[in-house]
């Protein structure tokens, strides 16, 4: 059973910095493209960064561009999001989700990311 | 940036009844679309891929359609459990895109 457990959320101050990790189970993680969707709250679907298995390649959208850094440890089958220079619409929950010729086929629980002085 | 945009915003229907989901984009993306159902406080659920492909244990009643920039969810005779919301999801070219999004609710 495909399981995605993301950890690392809480309460942030505008330009701080946080850090987002998700643990994988029940597949071969290094064999998948994995990636970070948000959601503010009430609001839609945001595509926020993925990163191919062996890591040699990264995308990012252009509202996190240069702020957010994605990563993973093949090792410890943990993806991660390393998120800096937070602003008040960075609030949102995050989620953790496993890519299947980029379309999205399991999804974390998510975690509440929020900026807020 | 490829934009998507869904219609209506808001969709109501009876159960039973059909409900028919619009998603365009602003660029031809071939085949490269999908479609999830995100049921309030749940996470989102991969219905549809490569336009019409179902996903694994997604029932008949839904179907997609459509190529380039104009696609299609079908619900063929909704189910108390359907209604929900719709986001269409390009995956052709980077940075991967949604679409606002549909809420299908009780008529």
């Amino acid at each position: 059973e495909v399981q995605l457990l993301e950890s690392g959320g809480g309460l942030v101050q505008p330009g701080g910095s946080l850090r987002l990790s998700c643990a994988a189970s029940g597949f071969t993680f290094t064999s998948y493209t994995m990636h970070w969707v948000r959601q503010a709250p009430g609001k839609g679907l945001e595509w926020v960064s993925g990163i191919s298995g062996s890591s040699d390649s990264t995308y990012y959208a252009d509202s996190v561009k240069g702020r957010f850094t994605i990563s993973r440890d093949n090792s410890k089958n943990t993806l991660h999001l390393q998120m800096n220079s937070l602003r008040a619409e960075d609030t949102a929950v995050y989620y953790c989700a496993k890519g299947s010729d980029l379309t999205f086929d399991y999804w974390g629980q998510g975690i509440l990311v929020t900026v807020s002085s | 940036e490829m934009v998507m945009t869904q219609s209506p915003v808001t969709l109501s229907v009876s159960p039973g009844e059909r409900a028919t989901l619009s998603c365009r984009a602003s660029q031809s993306l071939g085949i490269n679309l999908a479609w999830y159902q995100q049921k309030p406080g749940q996470t989102p659920r991969l219905l549809i891929y490569g336009a019409s492909i179902r996903a694994t244990g997604i029932p008949a009643r839904f179907s997609g359609s459509g190529s380039g920039t104009e696609f299609t969810l079908t619900i063929s005779s909704l189910q108390s459990e359907d209604f929900a919301v719709y986001y269409c999801h390009q995956y052709n070219i980077w940075p991967l895109t949604f679409g606002g999004g549909t809420k299908v609710e009780i008529k």
